[in-house]
């Protein structure tokens, strides 16, 4: 079973625009990481944030946590068509396992 | 460093048939992880090694699947026998076990095809 749910499953925006994916999960988390998948490639990690972090930023990429509410956003800001990719989150299990959610496919127009 | 290298990129092969899945992790990483990846169940972990040693293999679809790890820089996924709802894409992950978290690195992935 899938511990993070992200959302909206599929993103088309133009270039230039923001994007934002969120992720839900269900059980209490050390850190959780988004990740990016280009079609046909493997996953390549974008950032990690801890249970105790509630923000991070890289680059044009801005990461929230709220334990709260068990939910995570990623915000790309400026896109670019080059950005088109699917986006997943992944939370932390035992040892060092990661719970992938389903993605979301983001499309950016140029 | 070359990164995670998975073998052979395509597989196409027969209902019926053994498949054996390749991957050299990245040297000195300590943690090996196979994924399968689906349209429909998404990306699902099968099984994964910490100094070459099975952790969880819960992941495992069926008996038709074994994974071994029999040094730290070679482990296989072998299908045997294969059946059609086995096709996917593969991946291979490594990351570094002691002092986490860590992200893990993704090989390119094998897909199979199963006829």
């Amino acid at each position: 079973s899938q511990q993070g749910e992200e959302d909206p499953q599929a993103l088309s925006i133009q270039e230039g625009e923001n994007a934002t994916m969120n992720c839900s999960y269900k059980t209490s988390i050390n850190n959780l990481q988004w990740y990016r998948q280009n079609s046909g490639r493997g996953l390549v990690h974008l950032i990690l944030i801890r249970s105790n972090e509630r923000e991070k930023h890289s680059g044009r990429l801005r990461v929230t946590l709220d334990t709260s509410k068990k939910s995570s956003s990623l915000l790309i800001t400026a896109s670019r068509a080059a950005d088109t990719a699917s986006y997943f989150c992944a939370t932390d299990g035992a040892g060092n396992m990661l719970t992938f959610g389903g993605g979301t496919r983001l499309m950016v127009k140029p | 460093d070359a990164g995670v290298i998975q073998s052979p990129r395509h597989e196409v092969t027969e209902m019926g048939q053994e498949v054996t899945l390749r991957c050299k992790p990245i040297s000195g990483h300590n943690s090996l992880f196979w994924y399968r990846q689906t349209m429909m169940r998404g990306l699902e972990l099968l099984i994964y090694f910490n100094n070459n040693v099975p952790i969880d293999d819960s992941g495992m679809p069926e008996d038709r699947f074994s994974a071994k790890m029999p040094n730290a820089s070679f482990s296989t996924l072998k299908i045997q026998p294969s059946e059609p709802r086995d096709s996917a894409v593969y991946f291979c992950a490594s990351s570094l076990q002691a002092g986490g978290p860590h992200e893990q690195y993704f090989g390119p992935g094998t897909r199979l095809t199963v006829t």
